[in-house]
């Protein structure tokens, strides 16, 4: 059974850059059938889809998103990471790492439990 | 973006009844509709995938159905576990989440 658990700062300044791990147990990263995704939830708000990176490296954004994001992933240690550069208060949210089922069907079938990332000084 | 809108936004319900939530995508998504539910301090959980593909593990008082821009989440006999705030998801282009809808015991 896959589990996926979030790490990084749970406080950043403004203008500095929020980074964050998602660490995938029980499951290959470097599967074919899987993309792995960055959700963010702003606090009593809805959900916001980030971005997805593929094993290969290969990386799809959302363009709606307003801050500059970068996803990478290390499949030597089973992890993907999200960088979002010069943060601001509007990036307060919880942050969720997710499988997506891929294939075109772009599901969340697994999620991490997600990390509540402050913007303040 | 496609936008996904929900109704109702909030929904009282008690144990036993049945609920039906509605999801409106802004154009057609063919079958691209996903339903999550999300309890306080909680990941979201998948319930269904492709419009009314039940997840494993789902109890099968859950459906789904539609196709094009109009869907719909079904609980039949609501359980006092099922009281949380559901969310639909297109994944036809750029994913976008539904504003939710947050079901209630009355």
């Amino acid at each position: 059974q896959v589990q996926l658990q979030e790490s990084g700062p749970g406080l950043v300044k403004p203008s500095q850059t929020l980074s964050l791990t998602c660490t995938v147990s029980g499951d290959s990263i470097s599967s074919n059938d899987y993309y792995w995704s960055w959700i963010r939830q702003h606090p009593g708000k809805g959900l916001e889809w980030i971005g997805y990176i593929f094993y290969s490296g290969s990386t799809h954004y959302n363009p709606s998103f307003r801050s500059p994001v970068t996803i990478s992933i290390d499949t030597s240690k089973n992890q993907f990471s999200l960088n979002l550069t010069s943060v601001t208060a509007a990036d307060t949210a919880v942050y969720f790492c997710a499988r997506d089922r891929g294939g075109g069907l772009g599901y969340f079938d697994s999620w991490g439990q997600g990390t509540l990332v402050t913007v303040s000084s | 973006d496609i936008q996904m809108t929900q109704s109702p936004s909030s929904l009282s319900a008690s144990v036993g009844d049945r609920v039906t939530i509605t999801c409106r995508a802004s154009q057609s998504i063919s079958n691209y509709l996903n339903w999550y539910q999300q309890k306080p301090g909680k990941a979201p959980k998948l319930l269904i995938y492709a419009a009314s593909s039940l997840e494993s593990g789902v109890p099968s008082r859950f459906s789904g159905s539609g196709s094009g821009t109009d869907f719909t989440l079904t609980i039949r006999s609501l359980q006092p576990e099922d009281f949380a705030t559901y969310y639909c998801q297109q994944s036809y282009s750029i994913y976008t989440f539904g504003q939710g809808t947050k079901l209630e015991i009355k």
